[in-house]
């Protein structure tokens, strides 16, 4: 079983939809949940993160991590034909010194 | 903030030559810089972590005789490819940290 795994997509909806976009991981040890994008051709820009269990709200994302069920998400409100992009959970172990391990991705592209 | 830069964004070589890869922190000091590998439509690969003044950690499969890398001061990190062959293309990108890991734009490498 891979540590981290993310359904790839690709994922199309229409502009104003409500995305949602999620991961699962098998690393119990895992406290930090990052979500990163990625434009095509470019490195991963942070998007927010969040530690341990619980929501987090930044705008129109929202990050929320169950570590019960080992499951994150991220939800995207409103969608914006600029949110399209390939969306990547990044969990990991401790602080920033401490390596991430990626999701594959999921490509998202939103109509106008 | 936290603007992490890559030199060169795109390079070309012949097989068997070696290609140097840079990558500054350019606002922040950063202690521990990581280097990925990425291959079309898949995710980011990590293949090592530098920490400054020290030697490389590389993720198991990665030759460190082929991968040199540099992390000589607290806003440099080089990547040399040495002997490049075809399958080395790939984009690379680096990471810096910082309260979390900063990406550059990435190196995109094309061996012939």
């Amino acid at each position: 079983q891979k540590e981290v795994e993310q359904d790839p997509g690709p994922l199309s909806v229409p502009e104003g939809a409500i995305v949602s976009l999620n991961c699962t991981y098998s690393n119990s040890a895992f406290q930090y949940f990052m979500w990163y994008r990625q434009y095509s051709r470019k490195g991963p820009e942070l998007l927010m993160y969040t530690y341990s269990s619980g929501n987090k709200e930044d705008g129109r994302f929202t990050a929320q991590v169950d570590k019960s069920s080992k499951y994150i998400s991220l939800f995207i409100r409103d969608s914006q034909p600029s949110d399209s992009a390939t969306y990547l959970c990044a969990p990991t172990r401790g602080g920033s010194n401490y390596k991430l391990t990626f999701g594959k991705g999921t490509l998202l592209t939103v109509n106008p | 903030g936290a603007v992490v830069s890559q030199h060169p964004s795109w390079v070309i070589c012949k097989s068997g030559t070696s290609v140097k890869i840079e990558c500054r922190s350019l606002d922040f000091q950063a202690t521990t810089m990581f280097w990925y590998r990425q291959f079309p439509k898949q995710s980011l690969m990590l293949m090592a972590t530098s920490n400054e003044g020290s030697k490389a950690t590389y993720e198991q499969g990665v030759e460190k005789d082929k991968f040199l890398i540099n992390h000589a001061s607290l806003t440099l990190s080089t990547l040399t490819v040495t002997s490049a062959h075809p399958e080395d293309s790939s984009f690379y990108i680096c990471s810096a940290t910082f309260d979390t890991q900063y990406f550059g734009p990435g190196t995109r490498l094309t061996v012939l």
